[in-house]
């Protein structure tokens, strides 16, 4: 079974400039997060999914960070304009979506500003 | 904020048990305790579950106190791959539940 999926694996951006990360989950999961990981810290929930809803985006600093997933299936998460304190790696993971159900994660896709 | 409190880093011996403690003294009586795994550069690894039973798989085993306020999980002959930071969360068995990771327990195997 193939797992989550992410790319770019790194990206180094400069401040002010605009990045996008994208993720596609296993297949037939309806749960899609977007997690925020600062060296030296556990992840942190940005926004959650449930098909192409959007669940909790409560963490989600939406002045600058942007999430769609426009089909129910992938996803992108997008930066503009990023900041030297988002230098951190940006972790996407799915679950089927039922109450329980074990949540999957990308290899993630580390991100430095510049 | 996490619902669980963890050592931040702990040591253990190649080829012996490694026990890792985890307190959620404020867990509610439809929540399940989850452990997750983070080896460096990889994305956290699900390892095992359990409400108020003892579990056990091919991985680890999780023992949780009869009042379900604190568990341990154990590895019964850790390598030297085992070393990561290992995560226990407290996730409720509803709809849309949000799972919120604590700064975890960082373990090292030493040979």
């Amino acid at each position: 079974e193939a797992g989550v999926a992410q790319s770019p694996r790194y990206k180094i951006i400069e401040k002010r400039q605009s990045v996008a990360f994208w993720c596609n989950p296993i297949s037939g999961h309806a749960t899609l997060y977007w997690y925020q990981q600062i060296l030296g810290q556990g992840p942190k929930l940005l926004i959650q999914f449930q098909n192409n809803g959007v669940v909790d985006d409560s963490q989600l600093p939406k002045d600058r960070f942007s999430a769609e997933r426009l089909k129910g299936v992938d996803s992108t998460l997008k930066i503009q304009p990023a900041k030297l304190e988002d230098s951190a790696v940006y972790l996407c993971a799915s679950s089927l979506g039922t109450p329980g159900n074990t949540i999957y994660f990308g290899e993630g896709s580390w991100l430095t500003v510049v | 904020d996490a619902k669980t409190t963890q050592p931040p880093s702990m040591d253990c011996a190649e080829g012996r048990a490694a026990n890792l403690p985890c307190n959620h003294s404020t867990i509610s009586g439809n929540e399940y305790v989850y452990w997750y795994r983070q080896i460096h550069s990889q994305g956290p690894q699900y390892i095992i579950h359990g409400l108020k039973n003892n579990e056990t798989n091919e991985m680890a085993s999780l023992i949780i106190t009869e009042d379900r306020k604190s568990s341990t999980l154990i590895l019964p002959h850790a390598t030297l791959r085992d070393t990561a930071v290992y995560y226990c969360i407290v996730r409720p068995l509803t709809s849309y539940d949000k799972v919120i990771f604590g700064p975890g327990t960082s373990l090292s195997v030493i040979p």
